[in-house]
């Protein structure tokens, strides 16, 4: 089954405008982390944000706030005035406990293009 | 600067050759994970390790095997390569439940043929 689902295969934004990326995942931990990357056509896997399931305000990093609704199990990615760079593909992931430690699971991914 | 450093940038095999894909790190991270990235399916989760010669199956599994020996080595073996293996293969690591993201190398390209 699914764990994360990210919706929209391909997204377009007009450079200077926000623009929502979606993800929804199923857990039944209580506590879990959850995640945003970023990986532009050069192939390297960046880290964007960080979203723990305790944390009672969204996480913030400059550009990009993360709108986390627990019991909708969401965690949708914001990034605020886009840029041509933001251009690439966005995965949101999950870190949940396992039987000996934490695995990090990941969605299927969303390609965001950046219009000027 | 936390490095993941993979062994090959781009592998040709052929059907049936065991191949051997290195991963080593230098953060003393506990966490290390195996991935393969296909066009549509995001990254899947092959093998993960929480601790020297601990490991555990991700989601698929089945056709690969891996191994750690050392902290911060952490090796992925398909023992008989097959033309369904060809894909992306990335290694990450990460320390266990902070708010860090995972550190990941920069994949293998691996073709079976």
């Amino acid at each position: 089954a699914q764990k994360i689902t990210q919706t929209q295969p391909g997204m377009f934004v007009q450079e200077k405008e926000a623009v929502t990326l979606d993800c929804t995942y199923d857990t039944s931990d209580q506590s879990y982390g959850l995640f945003w990357y970023k990986q532009p056509s050069s192939g390297e896997m960046i880290f964007l944000i960080y979203q723990g399931s305790y944390d009672e305000q969204n996480a913030t990093e400059g550009r990009y706030s993360l709108n986390f609704q627990k019991a909708r199990k969401s965690a949708n990615l914001v990034i605020s005035a886009s840029q041509l760079g933001d251009s690439a593909m966005y995965f949101c992931a999950m870190r949940e406990s396992s039987t000996g430690g934490f695995k990090t699971i990941f969605g299927a991914g969303t390609r965001l293009f950046v219009k000027a | 600067d936390v490095k993941v450093t993979q062994s090959s940038r781009y592998l040709v095999k052929r059907t049936g050759e065991k191949v051997f894909l290195e991963c080593v790190q230098d953060m003393d991270h506990e966490n290390m994970f195996w991935y393969r990235q296909d066009p549509g399916l995001g990254l899947r989760l092959i093998y993960f390790s929480y601790d020297v010669k601990m490991k555990e199956k991700g989601d698929i599994p089945e056709g690969y095997s891996v191994s750690r020996e050392k902290k911060e080595r952490f090796s992925l073996i398909l023992e008989s390569a097959s033309t369904n293996q060809t894909s992306m293969y990335l290694c990450a690591s990460s320390l266990s439940g902070t708010g860090e993201g995972s550190f990941f190398g920069q994949g293998t390209r691996l073709t079976v043929v």
